[in-house]
């Protein structure tokens, strides 16, 4: 088993609907979640990032944490074809250890 | 801010030669840098991580001697293959941790496809 699954998808939605995207992981250590975004054939760029439990919310985009499921979601409001892309998971334990990525989720916004 | 470079963004050599991989951060200094490997629909996988001053510590089933990792200053860190073959051939990425941030903060560069003939 894998300490993070994430469907790799693909995901075809219409324009302006609400996407959501999610990660389980084994490791009940995670304290720090991240979801980045990849555009094809470029680097990760960090999208948010969340401690522990709880939301939190940056414009069109909200990230769930719940640690008791160790389950963790993103979500896209009113989503655009700029959001195209791959969207990956990560999380380690905190301080300087090991960040751990899912697979990424490759999300496709039809005009 | 907080922008990480890569040089070159693609390359093509023949097997049996060496290539070399920079990675600068532009505008911060990075303690640490991490030098990771993407395939086709699959995750990152990190090779190592290099600390600036110290050797690279590497990630279980890479090979040290063929991935050459060098850190020798708060913006720059190469990766140099050796050897490579065609099973070298991948996207290499790595990314940097600001020296003021928190452990899990890292941003990345925009990648490098290598391509052994």
């Amino acid at each position: 088993q894998k300490e993070v699954e994430q469907d790799p998808g693909p995901l075809s939605v219409p324009e302006g609907a609400i996407v959501s995207l999610n990660c389980t992981y084994s490791n009940s250590a995670f304290q720090y979640f991240m979801w980045y975004r990849q555009y094809s054939r470029k680097g990760p760029e960090l999208l948010m990032y969340t401690y522990s439990s709880g939301n939190k919310e940056d414009g069109r985009f909200t990230a769930q944490v719940d640690k008791s499921s160790k389950y963790i979601s993103l979500f896209i409001r009113d989503s655009q074809p700029s959001d195209s892309a791959t969207y990956l998971c990560a999380m380690n334990s905190g301080g300087y250890q090991k960040v751990t990525f899912g697979t990424g989720t490759k999300l496709q916004v039809i005009p | 801010g907080a922008v990480v470079s890569q040089h070159p963004s693609r390359v093509i050599c023949k097997s049996g030669t060496s290539v070399k991989i920079e990675c600068r951060s532009l505008d911060f200094q990075a303690t640490t840098m991490f030098w990771y490997r993407q395939f086709p629909k699959q995750s990152l996988m990190l090779m190592a991580t290099s600390n600036e001053g110290s050797k690279a510590t590497y990630e279980q089933g890479v090979e040290k001697d063929k991935f050459l990792i060098n850190h020798a200053s708060l913006t720059l860190s190469t990766l140099t293959v050796t050897s490579a073959h065609p099973e070298d051939s991948s996207f290499y990425i790595c990314s940097a941790r600001p020296a003021s941030q928190g452990g899990y903060e890292q941003y990345f560069g925009p990648g490098t496809r290598l391509t052994v003939t």
